[in-house]
């Protein structure tokens, strides 16, 4: 079965300052993985994905993340944060064995909080 | 903005009774998901809809079902509700084309409250 961990809950950072959000995962094969931002109350944004190829991958809002096979880790990095950044960030893998396997299954999310 | 629409936004019901909530799927788009998401947690998968079959559904009870129509729209339906219900239940679409992978786009949800 399919798992994420995003082991932290909460994480409050600089406006300015460099962001790190750590994702685990558990699959089978070699995984699809994405990470949404979500703001409250509202639905989910899709800001980068890794299907192949590269391992760094870059997205929208100046976000990237680094797919480690070894580890089985996606962390998502900027390097500056603004204060627009903040809200729920979610860790997901989707099923790459084929049709009818597309779920993606999520992590419980990091809250990101941004002060001056 | 993605495309997916869901409708309505909030809604409030009471226990047993049954609920249709609807979501209208990205232009192209000819599959839809839908994921229940409560307060502090991550989304989880219900069930799947391609080309109006469900194909592919997480552990939620028979009392989840959903429909998809030939403009590949699509509903989700609860009877019976229960109090642990009550949540944000996203939609999204994607377009699968000779089975090949590609990314989901959410709508902004509908918040279900069971009373």
């Amino acid at each position: 079965a399919q798992s994420v961990t995003q082991p932290d809950i909460h994480i409050t950072v600089s406006e300015g300052a460099s962001l790190e959000l750590r994702c685990n995962y558990s699959y089978g094969a070699t995984p699809y993985l994405f990470w949404y931002v979500q703001s409250p109350g509202q639905g989910l944004q899709l800001l980068l994905k890794y299907f192949s190829g590269d391992t760094l991958v870059q997205g929208i809002k100046g976000f990237e993340a680094e797919f480690k096979r070894s580890q089985s880790s996606f962390n998502l990095r900027k390097p500056s944060v603004h204060w627009s950044d903040a809200a729920e960030y979610f860790c997901a893998v989707g099923g790459s064995r084929g049709f009818g396997n597309e779920k993606l299954t999520f992590g419980t999310g990091t809250r990101l909080t941004i002060i001056p | 903005e993605t495309g997916v629409t869901q409708s309505p936004t909030h809604l409030i019901k009471t226990r047993g009774q049954q609920v249709t909530l609807r979501c209208s799927s990205q232009s192209g788009h000819n599959t839809v998901s839908w994921y229940q998401q409560a307060l502090g947690q991550g989304p989880q998968f219900i069930f799947q809809y391609y080309r109006e079959e469900e194909n592919g559904r997480g552990n939620f009870p028979p009392r989840f079902s959903g429909l998809q129509f030939p403009n590949y729209s699509s509903e989700l339906n609860v009877n019976a509700l229960e109090l642990d219900d009550s949540a944000l239940y996203l939609c999204a679409s994607r377009g699968l084309g000779d089975r090949q992978y590609t990314e989901a786009f959410f709508g902004q949800g509908t918040r279900l409250t069971v009373v």
